[in-house]
């Protein structure tokens, strides 16, 4: 079976600071990978996703993330905060059976400082 | 752009009231999907529609029920909500086929408060 661990419920960044939000999966099969993002009050939006093509994959609003199959890892960053990076982050696996059905890790909350 | 329409953003249901949640996509995708979200526990599908009047449960199908008559429209419905049916709940459509890297597009959700 399937599944995502997000370490980390909220992650709390300067202004400027390196962003690291942690995705760890379990697969038995080769996994798609996914980042979405959600503002407050609105639905999900998909920063980025690996899908076998390049182990770095660049996402929007300069985010990106890096598939290490050795450490089942899908870890997500950005060289430098801004303050409208605040929202959560939701990493997700498709479920091997069909396209679309995504198993969700819990969330993690990022907070930017000033 | 795509886009996914949640009729509701915000409703106040009593417990036992028969609740729907109507959900509409532009683009003709063959797959919709009913999740919901709570704190803690992030994203669970309720339901899966991959074609019209097509249904598979997830993993919290338990108190809900679909209904997909049209391809552009998946409603949830609550046959009789109960006080720990209050959630988030968002819909999503997606293109089918055995691609299983496709995208799927969310709604902006319907917050729902049973009392």
């Amino acid at each position: 079976a399937q599944s995502v661990t997000q370490l980390g419920s909220h992650v709390s960044v300067s202004e400027g600071a390196l962003v690291l939000l942690r995705c760890n999966y379990s697969s038995s099969v080769p996994p798609y990978l996914f980042w979405y993002v959600q503002y407050p009050n609105q639905g999900l939006q998909l920063l980025l996703k690996y899908t076998s093509a390049a182990t770095l994959v660049k996402g929007i609003n300069g985010f990106e993330a890096e598939f290490k199959k050795s450490e089942t890892s899908f870890h997500l960053t950005k060289p430098s905060a801004h303050m409208s990076d605040a929202a959560e982050y939701f990493c997700a696996v498709s479920r091997s059976s069909n396209t679309g059905k995504l198993i969700f890790g819990q969330g993690t909350t990022l907070q930017v400082k000033p | 752009d795509v886009k996914v329409t949640q009729s509701s953003r915000y409703l106040v249901k009593r417990t036992g009231e028969k609740v729907f949640l109507e959900c509409v996509q532009d683009m003709d995708h063959e797959n919709m999907f009913w999740y919901r979200q709570d704190p803690g526990l992030g994203l669970r599908l309720i339901y899966f529609s991959y074609d019209v009047k097509m249904k598979e449960k997830g993993d919290i199908p338990e108190g809900y029920s679909v209904s997909r008559e049209k391809k552009e429209r998946f409603s949830l419905i609550l046959e009789s909500a109960s006080t720990n049916q209050t959630s988030m709940y968002l819909c999503a459509s997606g293109t089918g086929g055995s691609r299983a890297g496709n995208t799927i597009y969310f709604g902006e959700g319907s917050w729902l408060t049973v009392v």
